[in-house]
C-alpha cells in the first residue's frame, strides 16, 4: 500500500547548523510533496511543497529536494534558530488526493 | 493562520456515544479533507469532500462519516465511540481543480474514557 517513511524521528542541532530530514515514499504516481510543521497544541502548517516536476526548491532557509527515480525527498534547513524547534513531517499525494504522512521528525535546536 | 477554523476545540466523551465536529474552510476553499491524529503520530486520512459529495475515504469504519455543505463548511460525525478514537482530528482545506496545498485547521482534541 501507500507508504512515506520519515527519519530521523529525533534531530537534535546547535543553534545555526543545518539540519536535514529525510523521506522515501512507496506509490511511485505520487506527484506533490509537502512539508509540515507542527508546534505543540496547532494544526500542522505547510512550509513549503514541491512537485513531482521539479528537482529542488528553495525558500529563504528552507529547501527541499526530490529524486523522483529513487522516491527519496528531503528537507533542509539552514542557519537554524530556536523557533525552528518543532515536529516536522513530510508527506506525499497524487494531486488533490489524499496525504499520505510520514509518522514526523522532532527536531530540536539546541542553545 | 491559515483561515481554518474547527470547533470545539476539546471534546470529552464516553465510549458508545456519538460526536460531531466542524470545520468551516477557507474564504475560496471547495474541498474539505478529514484527518484524524493520533498521540506521537502523523495525521491518517479518513475521508475528503468535494462539492458536498465524499471524494475518496481512508480504511476508517462506515461509523465515521461526514458532511459538506453548499458553503464548503464540513462536519464529521463518528458514532459508537471507542477508546481508540481518543485522537485530534484535523479538517484541511483546499482549492481542487486549481493546486494541490491543503492548509490545516488548529484541529479538535477528542478525549473517549
Amino acid at each position: 500500500g501507500e507508504n512515506v517513511e520519515q527519519h530521523p524521528s529525533t534531530l537534535s542541532v546547535q543553534e545555526g547548523d543545518s539540519a536535514v530530514i529525510k523521506c522515501t515514499y512507496s506509490d511511485s504516481a505520487s506527484n506533490y510533496f509537502p512539508w509540515y510543521k507542527q508546534e505543540l497544541g496547532k494544526g500542522p502548517q505547510l512550509i513549503i511543497d514541491i512537485r513531482s516536476n521539479v528537482g529542488e526548491k528553495k525558500d529563504q532557509r528552507i529547501a527541499v529536494t526530490l529524486n523522483k527515480t529513487a522516491k527519496h525527498f528531503s528537507l533542509h534547513i539552514t542557519e537554524t534558530q530556536p523557533e525552528d524547534s518543532a515536529v516536522y513531517f513530510c508527506a506525499a499525494s497524487k494531486g488533490n488526493d489524499k496525504i499520505i504522512f510520514g509518522k514526523g521528525t522532532r527536531l530540536h535546536i539546541l542553545p | 493562520e491559515t483561515g481554518v477554523t474547527q470547533s470545539p476545540t476539546h471534546l470529552i466523551k464516553t465510549r458508545g456515544q456519538q460526536v460531531t465536529l466542524r470545520c468551516s474552510s477557507q474564504s475560496g476553499h471547495n474541498t474539505v479533507s478529514w484527518y484524524q491524529q493520533a498521540l506521537g503520530q502523523g495525521p491518517q486520512f479518513i475521508f475528503q469532500y468535494y462539492r458536498e459529495e465524499e471524494n475518496g475515504r481512508g480504511n476508517f469504519p462506515p461509523r465515521f462519516s461526514g458532511l459538506q455543505f453548499p458553503n464548503y463548511s464540513s462536519e464529521l460525525n463518528v458514532n459508537a465511540l471507542e477508546l481508540d478514537d481518543s485522537a485530534l482530528y484535523l479538517c484541511a482545506s483546499s482549492l481542487a481543480g486549481v493546486n494541490y496545498e491543503q492548509y490545516f485547521g488548529p484541529g479538535t482534541r477528542l478525549t473517549v474514557t
